[in-house]
């Protein structure tokens, strides 16, 4: 699986777009870019998936750039339990590397 | 559904102690995993299984073992105890080895004194 680099924290705004960076630069042609997200010490959560077309769910939309190096995660009005770590992780096979993610904090 | 579920929620061990981890999912997936995931550091593989009677060694498979007799349950032992073994463990299941999402458990969270 290719390996997946982010910021190690952000902040944003109540009500405003959040927008969670991603590189994957190594990431071949079968490998799917997934978002999780853990809240607290919760089991982490699924939040979308692609693999060349962007998507949009009810929780959020996935860009992907056209060469697949690297994508952005949108949360388009952060609440403030949207605030958790969100880990992005490139994977073809059964095994998922988690890293150590980007921790989002939505300040009032 | 209840999903994944895992027990005990906590547990204190003394070391080289040994102990079970439960895990059971009622969705009928057929992949389970389990993770471990030491403070503000990100999860890491243990042990997988793609169907029943089926498992393989994830990223840190040392000290522990699993068995796959059932779609449903997918327990973790650690043998010997040791304080290393100090974490978080999740179990989480897949219906498919495709792009089907993990749906995890709630975590049990272990320590070794």
């Amino acid at each position: 699986d290719a390996k997946t680099t982010q910021p190690p924290s952000m902040d944003c705004a109540e009500g405003r777009a959040a927008n969670l960076p991603c590189n994957h630069s190594t990431i071949s042609g079968n490998e799917y870019v997934y978002w999780y997200r853990q809240i607290h010490s919760q089991g982490p959560q699924y939040i979308i998936h692609g693999l060349k077309n962007n998507e949009t769910n009810e929780m959020a939309s996935l860009i992907i750039t056209e060469d697949r190096k690297s994508s952005t995660l949108i949360l388009p009005h952060a609440t403030l339990r949207d605030t958790a770590v969100y880990y992005c992780i490139a994977s073809d096979s059964n095994q998922f590397y988690f890293g150590t993610g980007t921790s989002l904090t939505v300040i009032p | 559904n209840a999903g994944v579920t895992q027990t005990p929620k906590f547990r204190i061990l003394k070391i080289g102690q040994s102990m079970t981890l439960q895990c059971t999912q009622d969705m009928n997936h057929n992949y389970m995993y389990w993770y471990r995931q030491d403070p503000g550091m990100g999860l890491k593989l243990i042990y997988y299984s793609v169907g029943a009677g089926i498992t393989d060694k994830g990223e840190v498979p040392n000290g522990y073992n699993v068995s796959r007799s059932t779609t449903e349950d997918f327990p973790l032992r650690l043998e010997l105890a040791a304080p290393s073994q100090t974490s978080v463990y999740f179990c989480a299941s897949r219906s498919t080895g495709g792009t089907d999402t993990q749906y995890f458990g709630p975590g049990t969270r272990l320590t070794v004194l």
